[in-house]
């Protein structure tokens, strides 16, 4: 069956960055992409970006342009997502989230989500 | 990068329909038939329960229904349950190859 495993909860201080792994198995990793979802706290969800295990290639929503990074690893079929330069706002549950080929879908599947909390 | 509108909250009794609405511009709603729908329990991660405007996944009960016109989206739950009390978020696909959500609606099942 079709499984995201996520890396565990992070406590960093503000400006650290972070890095959350997402491993798939179940299905052909690179069939599909891997979108980055996260929510804060009593908060709505917002979209990241994603990536397309296919070709590596990425798009970023515009509010993370230049702080966040995502790559795969396709022997691992892992996934991963760099968020830097970190505030207390980026306090927040990650998830990852298989995604179409395409980019148009994102969310048949879901990793259970990694609670990243910055604080100093 | 604005967010897709919903209503803060509805409610409804046992048995009865709900609609939730999602407004967005013809640069995502309006402009791609890429409207997904989520329902999220507390604590737990979003599921998916329509994609392409109105298309259920596997195992989703036909009670939940998409639909769009112009550049708002529906959610409609038929026959009420209670374990329908949930956030529900929307999303699109919109121009660039990029996903945005609205900000969530809560249902209650009074």
């Amino acid at each position: 069956q079709v499984q995201l495993v996520q890396s565990g909860a992070e406590v960093k201080k503000p400006g650290a960055s972070v890095k959350v792994s997402c491993k798939a198995s179940g299905y052909t990793f690179t069939n599909y992409g891997l979108s980055w979802v996260r929510q804060a706290p009593g908060q709505g969800l917002e979209w990241m970006g994603w990536i397309s295990a296919y070709n590596g290639n990425t798009n970023y929503a515009q509010n993370f342009q230049g702080r966040v990074t995502m790559t795969t690893d396709t022997p691992t079929s892992t996934a991963y997502m760099e968020l830097r330069s970190l505030r207390s706002d980026d306090t927040a549950v990650y998830y990852c989230a298989r995604t179409t080929f395409d980019g148009t879908v994102a969310g048949v599947y879901w990793g259970q989500g990694t609670l990243v909390t910055v604080s100093s | 990068q604005s967010a897709l509108t919903q209503p803060a909250s509805v409610s409804g009794s046992p048995g009865q329909s709900i609609t939730i609405s999602c407004s967005g511009t013809s640069s995502d709603v309006g402009g791609y038939n890429y409207v997904s729908w989520y329902q999220q329990h507390p604590g737990k991660a979003p599921k998916l329960m329509i994609y392409d405007v109105s298309h259920r996944p596997s195992g989703i009960s036909y009670r939940f229904s998409g639909s769009k016109s112009g550049n708002t989206a529906s959610l409609t739950i038929s026959g009420l349950q209670a374990e329908d009390e949930a956030d529900y978020y929307c999303s699109s696909y919109r121009s660039s190859s990029t996903l945005v959500f609205g900000g969530g609606t809560k249902l209650t099942v009074l």
